[in-house]
């Protein structure tokens, strides 16, 4: 079954506007993390921004955001006032503790960022 | 900072041919992992090793092989490539915290097998 799901393939947004990528996730196990990466077209992975099971606020990172709904099991990653740069793939990541160093990836969502 | 580092950063193989990608950290740390990339799979984890000496298997471990003799270095093995083993692979590592320690990447190697 798949832990981490993505269901926009693709996005597009106009510049200076804000835009949501979804990500939901499947775990039984009380403590986990969850991460966003962004990859440019040069291919490096970047890492964005963390949120812990445990935590209580959203996490944030400069223009970047996460809204965790814990009870759905969603962690959607907010970029506000988009860039030309901010063009990229997006992928959510868990890792979840009692499994140890078993860390998965979503199939990532394409954004599109218009001039 | 050197990080992560992955060589070779492209090759082209023959079906058949073994292949080994190697994969060096020098920030100590303890849990390394190889990934692979597909176009719409994103990245699926193929070994992983939490300290030197241990390592576990992944997604999709079938045909590869790795190893984890010391803390810096986590090669990974196709003993046989296969035409389906044509992607980019990505080496990462990261601090041995539960739950919070994000990964670290290399710069990717991309494998053709033909």
């Amino acid at each position: 079954a798949q832990k981490i799901t993505q269901t926009q393939p693709g996005m597009f947004v106009q510049e200076k506007e804000a835009v949501t990528l979804d990500c939901t996730y499947d775990t039984s196990d009380p403590s986990y993390g969850l991460f966003w990466y962004k990859q440019p077209s040069s291919g490096e992975m970047i890492f964005l921004i963390y949120q812990g099971s445990y935590d209580q606020q959203n996490a944030t990172e400069g223009r970047y955001s996460l809204n965790f709904q814990k009870a759905r099991k969603s962690a959607n990653l907010v970029i506000s006032a988009s860039q030309l740069g901010d063009s990229a793939m997006y992928f959510c990541a868990m890792r979840e503790g009692h499994i140890g160093q078993n860390f998965v990836f979503g199939p990532g969502t394409r954004l599109s960022v218009l001039p | 900072t050197a990080g992560i580092t992955q060589a070779p950063t492209s090759q082209i193989l023959a079906a058949g041919r073994s292949m080994t990608l190697r994969c060096t950290q020098d920030m100590r740390h303890n849990a390394m992992y190889w990934y692979r990339q597909d176009l719409g799979l994103g990245l699926r984890l193929i070994h992983y090793s939490n300290t030197a000496g241990t390592t576990g298997k992944g997604e999709v471990p079938d045909g590869y092989s790795v190893s984890r003799a010391n803390t810096d270095d986590f090669p990974l093995t196709l003993a046989s490539a296969v035409p389906s083993q044509t992607s980019v692979y990505f080496c990462a590592s990261s601090v041995d915290r539960a739950n919070t320690g994000e990964l670290f990447f290399g710069e990717g190697s991309r494998l053709t097998v033909l």
